[in-house]
């Protein structure tokens, strides 16, 4: 009963091929998050969802398409993947903005993706 | 922009002393401030939050203070073991809600 699960955890890919990582919350939560982290440990924020609708992009190339079939899941797809792109992603999950007390993120164990 | 300072080298302490660690941020007046832990290969976890108005927030063995006039936190861990170590991280939430911004973390090691 995981909370907040990506898939896959692994993923290792040639520079221009597309790709994608699904992500998938059950704990109800309206708000859903995509957080790069890159080798030197730092998470850094590039899309934020609230109920379906994208509310932060975090001046992400426009390689990286987010999408939210419906509250309890964010994808994101990314096209012509490069060298740069090599990091792990972590999808989370909060209940409204995240500026509200009781509205800790909860994350998934990351995808780490692997360009070569 | 906001900005968010971790002590970016790593921690070592013996079990059973007290860990702590610092979080400065600068360009914010955040409402509340987080702490997060992060184990390897896996995804941060929540810890605790303290409010602008709360000098001080305990959990267990966690403390965590507030100085809104330092624009510091510091994050206490009593009785250390080496089940705590790993990675702490500090986060601040944007004013208009739905961008949660990361200090880059420091590496507790606790020895035995």
């Amino acid at each position: 009963d995981t909370a907040v699960s990506q898939t896959p955890k692994y993923l290792v890919t040639q520079m221009g091929n597309d790709k994608s990582i699904k992500c998938e919350q059950n704990l109800g939560h309206d708000t859903m998050y995509w957080y790069k982290q890159d080798s030197k440990k730092f998470l850094k924020i590039m899309f934020s969802y609230n109920n379906k609708e994208l509310i932060i992009n975090e001046t992400v190339p426009n390689r990286f398409s987010p999408k939210s079939p419906d509250k309890a899941h964010l994808n994101l797809h990314i096209n012509s993947l490069e060298l740069g792109d090599s990091a792990v992603y972590f999808c989370a999950s909060s209940q409204g903005s995240g500026a509200s007390y009781n509205s800790p993120l909860h994350f998934g164990n990351g995808t780490r993706l692997t360009v070569t | 922009s906001q900005k968010i300072e971790q002590n970016s080298e790593a921690l070592n302490i013996q079990e059973g002393k007290t860990a702590t660690l610092t979080c400065n941020y600068t360009n914010y007046s955040p409402a509340y401030l987080q702490w997060y832990r992060q184990d390897p290969g896996r995804g941060p976890v929540f810890l605790l939050l303290i409010r602008e108005n709360e000098k001080e927030k305990r959990k267990e063995r966690l403390k965590v203070t507030f100085d809104t006039t330092l624009k510091q936190s510091l994050f206490h861990i009593t009785a250390s073991q080496p089940a705590d170590s790993a990675t702490y991280l500090c986060a601040l939430d944007y004013t208009g809600g739905f961008k949660t911004i990361f200090g880059a973390g420091t590496r507790l090691f606790v020895k035995a």
